[in-house]
């Protein structure tokens, strides 16, 4: 079974210029999540979704980030413009749907240098 | 709100040592608990789950046990190998997302 595909595996660009991250599910899995791990740290969630729908981006900042899933497989996450904190590891994670503790799979991660 | 406590590292063992680490948690209700491992390169995998108390999750030679009365799941591996270096990440899971501890790194020397 083909795991979590995350692309690209690391970028550096320049604070106030734009990134996008893209990553494909498994297959048949209905919530994806995106999540920011900054050195030293544990992930933390941006933005969670059910399908093509947003379950929770309570923690995502808007006035930079956005991330969409439109036809409830592939998601892109942005960042427009970035900022020299936003570098950190980028973590698309997927699962089945049902069930309150489903294994959550993760991709391994683009690598953002905001220089 | 909800949060994980893992001791900080890095930890550096003997191949063949004991290996604990600690982790402790506060939750509302009775959240599910995990821990990730994170091997170089990688993303992360679930290495091991407790779902309520007393439950004890375990996997390639890793064990913990769901502690409600003192909040903790602490992992625990009798005889470590070098292939076991890598980032562990204790995490619990409660009315709905996920929240990880900030890593500990395991180093396992020859």
């Amino acid at each position: 079974e083909a795991g979590v595909a995350q692309s690209p595996r690391y970028k550096i660009i320049e604070k106030r210029q734009s990134v996008a991250f893209w990553c494909n599910p498994i297959s048949g899995h209905a919530t994806l999540y995106w999540y920011q791990q900054i050195l030293g740290q544990g992930p933390k969630l941006l933005i969670q979704f059910q399908n093509n729908g947003v379950v929770d981006d309570s923690q995502l900042p808007k006035d930079r980030f956005s991330a969409e899933r439109l036809k409830g497989v592939d998601s892109t996450l942005k960042i427009q413009p970035a900022k020299l904190e936003d570098s950190a590891v980028y973590l698309c994670a997927t699962k089945q749907s049902g069930g309150l503790i489903n294994e959550q799979f993760f991709g391994p991660g683009t690598r953002l240098t905001v220089l | 709100g909800d949060s994980v406590t893992q001791m900080e590292g890095p930890v550096t063992l003997s191949e063949e040592a004991f290996l604990t680490i600690n982790c402790t948690y506060t939750a509302t209700g009775y959240p599910s608990l995990f821990w990730y491992v994170q091997y170089p390169g990688e993303g992360l995998q679930l290495l091991l789950k407790a779902t309520k108390a007393d439950d004890k999750g375990s996997n390639k030679g890793f064990e913990a046990t769901y502690r409600k009365e003192t909040t903790s799941f602490h992992l625990e591996k009798g005889s470590v190998q070098v292939s076991d270096s890598a980032v562990y990440f204790c995490a619990l899971r409660g009315n709905n997302d996920m929240r990880f501890g900030a890593g500990t790194r395991l180093t396992v020397k020859p």
